[in-house]
């Protein structure tokens, strides 16, 4: 069974720059989460997508959005990049069909560097 | 709003010691959740804890759920080099799968 898979694994933009990031979940996943890790605050909560639906959003600005396709392949994108925002990006995907076990399948992510 | 304090921050042992680290909350969490993120991976669920009191264990890990839901242990015992990473405890937060929240993790470093 093919794992999580995220590209681009790394990019560099500048600030002001916009980056979208793809992310392909494990077959049969219908959730799709997005994290943000950064050595300062560690790994925060971006946004989560079931079936095309947001269904649950972190504490990040309007800057950060998302959405998910009918195949549950999901983007983020980030536009008016700031320097803060270099961070890796990860995605993680899970059934989300029975009971809730909170285990997440992550890829390993898209490190996102802004000058 | 939630939190969850990890210590130690990060452990340099020896090859063969035991380790514990452990995470807490001022909230109580239904289910606790250990996670290791290798270097240049993303992270991967190692024990899943549903009750309090309870104790799982994975080939040499062994997590506890605390009885006041408030925080959770892991133990390594004879650790190994690929022991290395880092350890992140974590819990469920606004009600669905994906919409977790993640402790600063305990880097481990083993010295073979």
């Amino acid at each position: 069974k093919a794992g999580v898979t995220q590209t681009p694994r790394y990019l560099i933009k500048t600030r002001g720059q916009q980056v979208t990031l793809s992310c392909s979940p494990i077959s049969g996943h219908r959730s799709v989460s997005w994290y943000q890790q950064t050595p300062g605050q560690g790994l925060q909560f971006l946004f989560e997508y079931f079936s095309e639906t947001q269904r649950n959003k972190g504490n990040f600005p309007g800057r950060f959005s998302g959405r998910q396709f009918s195949n549950s392949r999901s983007e983020m994108n980030v536009s008016t990049l700031e320097l803060g925002d270099s961070a890796l990006y990860l995605c993680a995907s899970s059934f989300a069909g029975g009971k809730n076990t909170g285990e997440l399948f992550f890829g390993e992510g898209s490190r996102l560097t802004v000058l | 709003g939630q939190q969850l304090n990890q210590s130690p921050q990060s452990m340099f042992i020896q090859e063969g010691e035991d380790v514990s680290m452990n995470c807490t909350s001022s909230s109580i969490f239904n289910t606790w959740l250990w996670y290791k993120q290798e270097p240049g991976e993303g992270p991967v669920l190692l024990i899943a804890l549903y009750k309090a009191g309870e104790l799982t264990s994975n080939g040499r890990l062994t997590a506890q759920f605390g009885i006041t839901r408030k925080d959770s242990f892991l133990n390594i015992s004879a650790s190994i080099p690929s022991d290395v990473g880092i350890y992140f405890c974590a819990g469920p937060t606004g009600g669905s799968q994906g919409n977790l929240i993640f402790g600063k993790g305990t880097k481990l470093s083993v010295k073979p």
